[in-house]
């Protein structure tokens, strides 16, 4: 059974300060994916990650894939308010396509 | 481009009641469509997958024959939720996918299910 885990849990942090959420999963995959979560809303993609190494970058999240270690890390750079949001990591099933197995989740909460 | 509806946004029922919960994707067909769940203060878990002109697939645990799925056409899956009970309360997600090699989802905005 895949198990996917996300490291921190909750996370406050200073405007302007750097961090890191680690994403860890159990199994073989090529395809990890970042989504961003607002309160009462649905789901943003941030990143698509398919394959070793991969490493992708918007404004103040950067993204990693790792996939012999089975890692992804989403870090975050001077941090703003407007990044407070809930953070998922999720991992494709492999062999079925799109069926996506999410971490718990990382609450940001971004403090002046 | 990749918008997914999602109808109604938010639903209150009473208990025994039935309710239907549609997605659609508006400016794409989509081969599958995936029906996820997400309890307050906790992550998504995928309910089933659903393939246009075929039975959906469940994961396990998934009571079937409560959580009715009907992907009738290219744009449009259903889910009903049978003599919901107050359970069965959550926010329900669907995503889309054009087709089975691609490897990018679009979520739909939610269905918040409250019943009383």
């Amino acid at each position: 059974e895949l198990k996917v885990e996300q490291n921190p849990l909750f996370l406050s942090m200073q405007e302007g300060k750097n961090y890191t959420i680690y994403c860890n999963y159990s199994t073989t995959s090529d395809r990890l994916y970042w989504y961003r979560q607002d309160p009462g809303k649905s789901l943003e993609s941030l990143f698509v990650l398919l394959s070793n190494g991969a490493v992708k970058q918007e404004g103040r999240l950067m993204a990693s894939l790792d996939t012999k270690a089975r890692l992804s890390t989403l870090h975050i750079t001077a941090a703003v308010h407007d990044l407070s949001a809930t953070y998922f990591c999720a991992v494709d099933k492999g062999t079925s396509y799109g069926k996506l197995t999410f971490g718990q989740g990382t609450i940001l909460t971004v403090h002046p | 481009g990749a918008v997914v509806s999602q109808h109604p946004s938010w639903v209150i029922c009473k208990s025994g009641t039935s309710v239907k919960i549609e997605c659609r994707s508006l400016d794409f067909q989509a081969t599958t469509m995936f029906w996820y769940r997400q309890f307050p203060k906790q992550s998504l878990m995928l309910m089933a997958t659903s393939n246009e002109g075929s039975k959906a697939t469940y994961e396990q645990g998934v009571e079937k024959d409560k959580f009715l799925i009907n992907h009738a056409s290219l744009t449009l899956s259903t889910l009903t939720v049978t003599s919901a009970h107050p359970e069965d309360s959550s926010f329900y997600i669907c995503s889309a996918r054009r087709d089975r090699g691609s490897y990018e989802q679009y979520f739909g905005p939610g269905t918040r299910l409250t019943v009383t």
